[in-house]
């Protein structure tokens, strides 16, 4: 099992449509990221969830709607997407911030297309 | 602000010659942490370094070594021998000791490309 598993690694959505990207870990860590890798920019992190509590929004539309039930799974709700949003969606976990700022493992993608 | 300058974008080699990707930083704190990441085709981001402001001395892991000079804020990779697998966009980031990985800065990636 590898330590952070993305479902589905492909997605195709229209802009009307909802749909829900599923991060989870099998680490122990008590930390959770989203990051928005676009082509040619910097990654780009959307939301940090410490212990469930979210305690980052990095300005990200409310097209965009993360859930974080537990310390090993993570959501993100897709609704009303635009055509720049399609991008590569990455999944991360880590100790706390702050402890030694630890590295984060990240999952394999979802690769999202918005027509 | 922090910013992170991966100055080249994509670099070839012949497999078995060295290669240095470069990493240059800006930050205003004096306590801060380095990190270089790899991402192979298959998507995953996998950690390789992290080094703290106050520990400048090289490190070298197998065919792997970093070279961090914060007279030049700098904090570069370089593969001896490159290989085959080395293919992969390499990533260098930057963060915050305090603010932790809420505030990590990566650059924009170098894509190293090993021809066999």
């Amino acid at each position: 099992e590898t330590g952070v598993t993305q479902t589905p690694r492909h997605l195709v959505m229209g802009m009307t449509n909802k749909k829900s990207l599923k991060c989870e870990q099998h680490l122990g860590h008590n930390a959770m990221y989203w990051y928005k890798q676009s082509a040619k920019k910097p990654l780009e992190l959307m939301f940090v969830y410490n212990f469930k509590e979210q305690t980052e929004n990095n300005s990200v539309p409310s097209r965009f709607s993360p859930e974080c039930p537990n310390s090993s799974h993570l959501f993100l709700h897709l609704h009303t997407l635009q055509p720049e949003d399609s991008a590569l969606y990455l999944c991360a976990s880590s100790q706390v911030p702050g402890q030694g700022n630890s590295p984060l493992h990240f999952g394999n993608g979802t690769r999202l297309t918005v027509t | 602000a922090q910013k992170v300058t991966q100055a080249q974008t994509e670099i070839s080699v012949v497999e078995k010659e060295d290669v240095t990707l470069d990493c240059v930083y800006e930050t205003r704190d004096t306590t801060y942490y380095l990190f270089w990441y790899k991402q192979p085709p298959s998507g995953e981001l996998v950690f390789l370094i992290r080094r703290n402001s106050f520990d400048e001395q090289n490190e070298i892991s197998g065919r792997y070594s970093w070279n961090f000079q914060k007279s030049t804020s700098s904090f570069n990779f370089t593969i001896t021998a490159s290989q085959v697998v080395d293919s992969a966009v390499y990533f260098c980031a930057l963060s915050e000791a305090l603010r932790g990985n809420e505030k990590l800065t990566f650059g924009t990636g170098t894509r190293l490309t090993i021809i066999p």
